[in-house]
């Protein structure tokens, strides 16, 4: 499996803008960019993916470098509840083969 | 929202008890994953199926660990006997994937498993 590298925790003041960067520099072409999160005591949640176009949903937006080395998670606004640990995961999109596997993300806080 | 549901959402048991957990996933949803969470592995895949048939249970310990799906409503994955070392928080999965659309994957909030 391709693999992510993110920091291990990042801090960021609420209601501001946070940037959550991740590099994967051996993507395949096949392979999809996804974000997860785990909010404390649940399960992973999903938030957004992309293939090679910058993305936007109404949790986040995603922004993919061109040679699709490195992505970058954008939380326009964040609030208390957006702490978590956030995943950078690659899926590979071939019929079979599309299982997540987690790294050990981001453990993002957020400041009042 | 249509959510998974796993059941119990806590277990504590003796070494070498049977455990089993449940897992409902989404109605529609045609891949159910097992995955384990500890603090020092972080999550681990243990093994998936579609349409009821196991695809990959590589992640699993097969001397102790069974996954099996009775019917499309209900996953269940079997510890027997249980160890310490087993304790974890157990999450399913479930998603709807097919030719080349991969829909994301809906996690249920888990089952805590303390063994003693």
């Amino acid at each position: 499996d391709a693999k992510t590298t993110q920091p291990n925790s990042m801090e960021s003041n609420e209601e501001e803008p946070v940037h959550l960067p991740c590099n994967h520099s051996t993507i395949s072409g096949t392979d999809y960019i996804h974000w997860y999160r785990q909010l404390p005591s649940q399960g992973p949640e999903y938030v957004i993916h992309g293939l090679t176009s910058n993305v936007n949903n109404r949790m986040a937006s995603l922004a993919i470098a061109e040679d699709r080395k490195s992505s970058t998670l954008i939380l326009h606004r964040a609030t208390l509840r957006d702490a978590a640990v956030y995943y950078c995961i690659l899926r590979d999109g071939s019929f079979g083969n599309e299982k997540l596997t987690f790294g050990t993300g981001t453990r993002l806080t957020i400041i009042p | 929202d249509a959510r998974v549901t796993q059941t119990p959402r806590h277990k504590v048991t003796e070494m070498g008890q049977e455990v089993t957990m449940r897992c409902q996933p989404i109605l529609g949803h045609n891949t159910v994953f097992w995955y384990r969470q500890t603090m020092m592995q972080g999550l681990e895949l243990l093994a998936y199926f579609r349409n009821r048939a196991p695809l990959d249970d590589s992640g699993m310990p097969k001397d102790r660990f069974s996954a099996e799906m009775p019917d499309a409503t209900l996953a269940t994955l079997k510890i027997q006997p249980s160890e310490p070392r087993d304790s974890a928080v157990y999450f399913c999965a479930s998603g709807l994937i097919g030719g080349t659309y991969n829909s994301p994957l809906h996690f249920g909030n888990g089952t805590r498993l303390t063994v003693t």
